[in-house]
């Protein structure tokens, strides 16, 4: 099984200033067949379901603002929040695809 | 507008079986990749099952593997987890979701296992 470890468990930031969650995968997320890591972030908020942000490491999904950005390649990734606003007090997941599917433990993001 | 409404879940004893509906409209359930995650009280993320776009293939975490099968009818557009032998561990909200990686959720049901 694919194991995905997430850096830090919480993150407190002011607003305005950069925010990094950090991703680590146990085997490498580049598929030969596309080329692409299969790698995504999410972001759920206090009783809503997750909302898919990153795909494919750093393709960002419909409606995700520009400040979200994802980067990284093989089995180190990261999500950066370039500019945190109050809406983005959420917990962030990392998954892989690669091979059915593999959730982080979760990254909380508040306001310092 | 493409859209999950689960259902089926609630209370149940420690050994025994509930049925989740997943009904999808806005897009018929058999064109993409369809899964279950589920989510503890307090506690992350984790990916039940899945059925694939290929052949009715269908895929399972090893927490769950013998005890829950995942099925979809294409007639009722609607996709299923029918869950035996539960425990309390398996006491979560349950979403479904839409596609590779998961891109469309639904709001979730509750199953909670307890005595």
């Amino acid at each position: 099984d694919i194991v995905m470890t997430q850096s830090p468990d919480s993150l407190a930031v002011s607003l305005g200033e950069r925010a990094t969650i950090n991703c680590k995968s146990s085997q490498s997320l580049l598929h030969s067949s596309n080329n692409k890591n299969h790698l995504a972030w999410y972001q759920q908020k206090p009783g809503q379901p997750p909302k898919l942000l990153i795909y494919w490491a750093s393709t960002r999904g419909s409606g995700v603002p520009d400040r979200f950005s994802g980067s990284g390649s093989g089995t180190d990734f990261s999500l950066t929040i370039s500019s945190l606003q109050a809406e983005d007090v959420a917990v962030y997941y990392c998954q892989q695809y690669y091979y059915t599917r593999t959730f982080g433990q979760g990254t909380k993001v508040e306001v310092k | 507008e493409v859209q999950l409404l689960e259902s089926g879940g609630g209370l149940v004893q420690p050994g025994g079986s509930l049925r989740l509906s997943c009904a999808a409209s806005g897009f018929t359930v058999s064109c993409c990749a369809m899964s279950w995650v589920r989510q503890a009280p307090g506690k992350g993320l984790e990916w039940v099952s899945t059925f694939g776009t290929s052949g009715g293939d269908t895929y399972y975490a090893d927490s769950v593997k013998g005890r829950f099968t995942i099925s979809r009818d294409s007639s009722k557009n609607t996709l299923y987890l029918q869950m035996n032998s539960l425990r309390p561990e398996d006491t979560a909200v349950y979403y479904c979701a839409k596609d590779r990686p998961e891109s469309v959720w639904g709001q979730g049901t509750t199953v909670t296992v307890s005595s």
